[in-house]
C-alpha cells in the first residue's frame, strides 16, 4: 500500500495560516488524499479529500501537487481548536476504507 | 454526528481476563471498523466488518476476535487480556458511495482499556 510521509509537528500562531505538509510518492492513479484530524481525547474527524484539483470545504483547502506526489492542507486562520494531530491518508474510493493506513500524523500546536 | 457509541468508555481489568468491548451505531452503515491507538502513535486496524457475520483481520488482529449479529452492534473480545492490550480502542463505521469519491469513516469516543 502507498505510504504517506508528514512531519511529526508543526507549530502556529493563532489567526495565522498553517500549511501542513504530507509526501506520497508512491500513490497510484485512483488514490484519493484524504485529511482526517484527532482532537484530544476524541476519535478522528473528516477534514477534506480530493484527487487532483484543489479543494476547498468550510474546515480547510486541500492543495495537490501538479505530479500528486505531495499535498498541502491550508488552515486559513488557525483557532486554538485547530490544535490536533493531522493524519493524511491514500484510500481508494468506493472500497474498504479500513485498508488505509494512519500513520503517526503531525501534532499542530497553536499558540495564543 | 454521527450516532457511533462504544461502550464501556473505561475499563480496567486484570490479565488473563476476557473483556468485550461493543459498538452500536444508528446510521445503518455496512462497513465497521476497531482500531487501537498507542500514546503517541496513530491507528492500527484491529479487525473489520463488511456486513452482517462477515469479518476480516486487519494489521494487528492476534489475540482479538470480532463478531457482528446485527447491522448496527460490532463487538470486540479480547480472548486473554494482556497489559499489551492496554490501549485506546476506536470503534469507525462507513459507507462508501457507488461512483463517488465519498468514502468517509465515522470514528466513536473510544474505550480506554487498561490491563493490570
Amino acid at each position: 500500500d502507498a505510504k504517506t510521509t508528514q512531519p511529526n509537528s508543526m507549530e502556529s500562531n493563532e489567526e495565522e495560516p498553517v500549511h501542513l505538509p504530507c509526501n506520497h510518492s508512491t500513490i497510484s492513479g485512483t488514490d484519493y488524499i484524504h485529511w482526517y484530524r484527532q482532537l484530544p481525547s476524541q476519535g478522528p474527524e473528516y477534514v477534506i479529500h480530493g484527487l487532483t484539483s484543489n479543494v476547498n470545504n468550510r474546515m480547510a483547502s486541500l492543495a495537490i501537487a501538479e505530479d500528486r506526489k505531495s499535498s498541502t492542507l491550508i488552515l486559513h486562520r488557525a483557532t486554538l481548536r485547530d490544535a490536533a494531530v493531522y493524519y493524511c491518508i491514500l484510500r481508494a474510493h468506493n472500497t474498504n476504507a479500513g485498508k488505509s493506513t494512519f500513520g503517526d500524523g503531525t501534532t499542530l500546536t497553536v499558540k495564543p | 454526528d454521527a450516532g457511533i457509541t462504544q461502550s464501556p468508555r473505561h475499563k480496567v481489568t486484570e490479565t488473563g481476563t476476557p473483556v468485550t468491548l461493543r459498538c452500536h451505531q444508528t446510521e445503518n452503515h455496512r462497513y465497521m471498523y476497531w482500531y487501537r491507538q498507542d500514546p503517541g502513535h496513530g491507528l492500527r486496524l484491529i479487525h473489520y466488518s463488511y456486513g452482517v457475520k462477515d469479518t476480516d483481520k486487519g494489521e494487528v488482529s492476534d489475540g482479538y476476535s470480532v463478531s457482528r449479529s446485527k447491522t448496527e452492534d460490532f463487538l470486540l473480545t479480547l480472548e486473554s487480556a494482556t497489559s499489551s492490550q492496554t490501549s485506546v480502542y476506536f470503534c469507525a463505521i462507513s459507507e462508501p458511495i457507488e461512483a463517488s469519491s465519498y468514502n468517509e469513516q465515522f470514528f466513536g469516543p473510544g474505550t480506554r482499556l487498561t490491563v493490570l
